[in-house]
């Protein structure tokens, strides 16, 4: 089965500064990465998704990338702010079927004043 | 829509009791997904549903876990008996599995402590 590592774990920033998450896959079958926020005590929610058929995807201060060779994405954060402090899991899986999504561990983010 | 409605919101028990944790996916979606939150271990797939169907228990810890979903508009997931170690916060997501639109929306979560 799919397995999806992350890093850092934890990770403090400045706000302003930018933030960046990093997770690998293992299933060079996956071909849908989402990221999800989840605020202490809420509900995790999807901020943005990229699929293989593109390396990187812009939201706003927000953009993935994706290397399919290399197996791992990443999510960039730019000129944090202090909403932007939350827990960040990305996943992986196999879009458009009934597969399973695989979460990474997750980083907290801490966007300190 | 109301989104994903998840009940109790928090429950508290004794080791050994049965705990009935509850979950009304959004309508339409087809894939139904039961996810356990811990700070070791994060986020967990239990089991998950498509079109009522269990398609992959893998992730169920043990025999004390069963979960069902008799229609597309309900389903429970079960502990009994309950043990101190499945103190968890434990999410019903649901999706709509076609297409590329994979997201998964998650219900406020059940608080599960079991003394």
């Amino acid at each position: 089965g799919e397995n999806v590592e992350q890093h850092p774990s934890t990770l403090s920033v400045q706000e302003g500064d930018s933030a960046v998450i990093k997770c690998t896959y293992s299933d060079s079958a996956s071909n849908y990465f989402p990221w999800y926020k989840q605020e202490l005590g809420k509900r995790p929610q999807l901020i943005i998704d990229i699929r293989s058929n593109v390396g990187e995807k812009k939201d706003q201060r927000i953009a993935v990338t994706l290397n399919k060779t290399a197996k791992h994405f990443s999510l960039h954060i730019t000129e944090t702010q202090p909403e932007d402090s939350a827990v960040y899991f990305c996943a992986a899986s196999l879009a458009g079927t009934a597969s399973k999504l695989t979460f990474g561990t997750g980083t907290r983010l801490q966007v300190t004043l | 829509d109301a989104g994903v409605i998840q009940s109790p919101r928090h429950e508290v028990t004794e080791m050994g009791q049965e705990v009935t944790l509850r979950c009304k996916p959004i309508s339409g979606h087809n894939s139904l997904f039961w996810y356990r939150q811990t700070m070791m271990r994060g986020l967990e797939l239990l089991i998950y549903f498509n079109n009522n169907v269990p398609i992959d228990d893998s992730g169920m810890p043990e025999d004390r876990f069963s979960a069902k979903m008799p229609n597309a508009s309900f389903s429970t997931l079960k502990i009994q008996p309950s043990e101190p170690r499945d103190s968890a916060v434990y999410f019903c997501a649901s999706s709509l599995n076609q297409g590329p639109n994979g997201e998964l929306f998650f219900g406020e979560g059940s608080r599960l402590t079991v003394l």
